[in-house]
């Protein structure tokens, strides 16, 4: 299976820029997204396709990256970007999350 | 509006079996393949099985295969997993999925396995 590493958490503060990392054991093309997870809620799709800004989402949140190395930008963060932010593949069977990055802001 | 509504969890004993659906609207459901995803307690997100959007394949983790089913109606707008041989290991919130854009998921359902 394709395991998708992130780090932990980060803390930052608003209006500040974040990046939250994803590297694939191996290739996945541009067959990465990226969900926002608040406590009690559903994940919410920001990105699809590594760098495609899902509908109705802020442009402050940007995506980037193809084979093994992803990158989610929010730029500037806000207090309400406090979530856990998760990477998940779709190239190689079977889809595959990553652990997830935790956001504080501080 | 995209709505996902899952149903049918709650608590059950190791070995016994539990059919969860989804049903949805605000979206033509019959032409998208749908996902089921899980996620235990304070632990990450597991997909667990895919269906196309005209049932003619089905992909599962093995984390479950063998045990569910997933399956789905098109004229009732509704997807299902069959669960049978219930873990305490499958003890998670279980949600429905549309990946991809214009992605939506479900606010999910709880399934806890437990004598």
């Amino acid at each position: 299976d394709t395991v998708l590493t992130q780090s932990p958490a980060l803390a930052v503060s608003p209006g500040e820029r974040v990046t939250i990392s994803c590297r694939a054991s191996e290739s996945v093309s541009t067959g990465m997204h990226w969900y926002q997870q608040k406590p009690g809620q559903q994940p919410k799709l920001l990105i699809y396709g590594a760098s495609n800004l899902e509908s109705g989402v802020p442009a402050r949140f940007s995506g980037s990256g193809s084979g093994t190395d992803f990158t989610l930008t929010i730029d500037p963060v806000e207090a309400d970007d406090t979530a856990t932010y998760f990477c998940q593949q779709s190239w190689n069977d079977p889809f595959t999350f990553g652990s997830g990055t935790k956001l504080e802001i501080k | 509006e995209v709505q996902l509504v899952e149903s049918g969890g709650g608590l059950v004993k190791p070995g016994s079996s539990l059919k969860l659906s989804c049903v949805a609207s605000g979206f033509t459901f019959s032409s998208y393949g749908m996902h089921w995803i899980r996620q235990a307690p304070k632990k990450g997100l597991e997909w667990i099985a895919l269906i196309y959007y005209d049932s003619s394949n089905k992909y599962y983790a093995d984390s479950v295969k063998g045990r569910f089913t997933i399956s789905r109606d098109n004229s009732k707008n509704t997807l299902y997993l069959e669960m049978n041989s219930l873990r305490s290991e499958d003890t998670a919130m279980y949600y429905c999925a549309k990946l991809g854009s214009s992605g939506y998921w479900g606010q999910g359902v709880m399934v806890t396995v437990s004598s």
